[in-house]
């Protein structure tokens, strides 16, 4: 499976935007782009998938790269409520795509 | 979330006694999936269902075992419980298919003490 890099912690003010990079320089033309948080406490929740183009949906916006190596999760206006561990995740369009294989994700901290 | 619950939230069991785990889903999907989250590991897949009757392993799944009799219940069970399977337990639910364009919908979690 083709691995993600991210960095272990960020650090953001409340109301700011914030920008989770995703190093993927393995990616494979069939690999999706998904993202994923945890909130302290809680189980894992999907935020948002892409393969080629920018995504925005209710919670976040998701940045490719023209050559798919990298991704930026882009949260407009960081709240409280975001603080969480946000893990980038390569799913194929084949094979065992039904299985999610998690890293160690970023753990992205608010201050007030 | 609604669709998917686990039960109990909590449990110590002591070392040697066996141990269900028990997730129900409500949204009718074909995939479910069990993981367990450690400190310094992060989440690791332990078993998965594709169907009734239908499961398989994942990277840790020594020490457990899965069964799934209808398409709602995905049980977990821990035949002799031992110090290293204290953890948290997830559950998680998909609808699967090609391309993977569907999210993933997690429990929130069973918090194992083996004593």
């Amino acid at each position: 499976d083709a691995k993600t890099t991210q960095p272990n912690s960020m650090e953001s003010n409340e109301e700011e935007p914030v920008h989770l990079p995703c190093n993927h320089s393995t990616i494979s033309g069939t690999d999706y782009i998904h993202w994923y948080r945890q909130l302290p406490s809680q189980g894992p929740e999907y935020v948002i998938h892409g393969l080629t183009s920018n995504v925005n949906n209710r919670m976040a916006s998701l940045a490719i790269a023209e050559d798919r190596k990298s991704s930026t999760l882009i949260l407009h206006r960081a709240t409280l409520r975001d603080a969480a561990v946000y893990y980038c995740i390569l799913r194929n369009s084949g094979g065992s795509n039904y299985k999610l294989t998690f890293g160690k994700g970023t753990l992205l901290t608010v201050n007030p | 979330d609604a669709g998917i619950t686990q039960s109990p939230r909590h449990k110590v069991t002591e070392t040697g006694t066996p141990v269900t785990l028990r997730c129900h889903q409500t949204e009718n999907h074909r995939y479910m999936y069990w993981y367990r989250q450690d400190p310094g590991h992060g989440l690791r897949l332990i078993h998965y269902s594709y169907g009734v009757k239908d499961t398989d392993k994942g990277e840790v799944s020594d020490g457990y075992s899965v069964s799934r009799s209808k398409t709602e219940d995905f049980l977990l069970t821990l035949e002799s419980a031992t110090s290293s399977q204290t953890s948290v337990y997830f559950c998680a639910i998909s609808e699967g298919g090609t391309p993977p364009v569907y999210g993933y919908t997690f429990g929130s979690g069973t918090r194992l003490t083996v004593v």
